[in-house]
């Protein structure tokens, strides 16, 4: 069995401080680990994901995230908030190679303050 | 630069009609998937498909259908639409192991039943 918490649904920053999206994991076998983001009304696009190799990630438009396995972790970071980040952030787990045992994190909707 | 293109973007549909929703992917990928996204519930797995006329149930198939005739294709079926299946439905695509790969999403249908 596997699962994913987000653990908070709204984060609010602003521009130019550090973000921080949550994410904690259970899985009974070693997973893979993705961070997606969401703009309004459109679908989600991959920002970053951990397969067993390095254990801090870097992705996309300046994110990155650490994998600790002993906090069971997969924190979502980015030093500098930009306004093109608000968006909402998905966090998933999955088992490697299981194509159907995908699980989704309910989202953080980031909010940006100018 | 297109990767997984769906129909439509809103569709507006009434009670008890047969809804169709078309997804393709220029990839080439074994792994097609239909998701429904519903706020506070997240991404719900409806169906998907491992290969050209293969399908298997998700986590909420009831009310839903599929077809996956040709490789690049993945039709989700409605058939006889009701107002619970107001949603935005979301297609995604993955090669042969792809739990390690990641998803590729489509921009979604926001479908409403009236």
């Amino acid at each position: 069995a596997q699962s994913v918490t987000q653990l908070d649904s709204h984060v609010s920053v602003s521009e130019g401080t550090p973000v921080l999206l949550r994410c904690n994991y259970s899985s009974s076998y070693s997973p893979s680990l993705f961070w997606y983001v969401q703009h309004p009304n459109k679908g989600l696009q991959l920002l970053l994901k951990y397969t067993s190799a390095a254990t801090l990630v870097k992705g996309i438009n300046g994110f990155e995230a650490e994998f600790k396995k002993s906090e069971t972790s997969f924190h979502l970071t980015k030093p500098s908030a930009h306004m093109s980040d608000a968006a909402e952030y998905f966090c998933v787990v999955s088992l490697s190679g299981g194509y159907q045992k995908v699980t989704f994190g309910t989202g953080t909707k980031l909010q940006v303050i100018p | 630069d297109v990767k997984v293109t769906q129909s439509s973007r809103y569709l507006v549909k009434r009670t008890g009609e047969k809804v169709f929703l078309e997804c393709v992917q220029d990839m080439d990928h074994e792994n097609m998937f239909w998701y429904r996204q519903d706020p506070g519930l997240g991404l719900r797995l409806i169906y998907f498909s491992y290969d050209v006329k293969m399908k298997e149930k998700g986590d909420i198939p009831e009310g839903y259908s599929v077809s996956r005739e040709k490789k690049e294709r993945f039709s989700l079926i409605l058939e006889s639409a009701s107002t619970n299946q107001t949603s935005m439905y979301l297609c995604a695509s993955t090669p042969r192991g792809g739990g390690v790969f990641g998803y590729t999403f489509g921009s979604g249908t926001r479908l409403t039943v009236v």
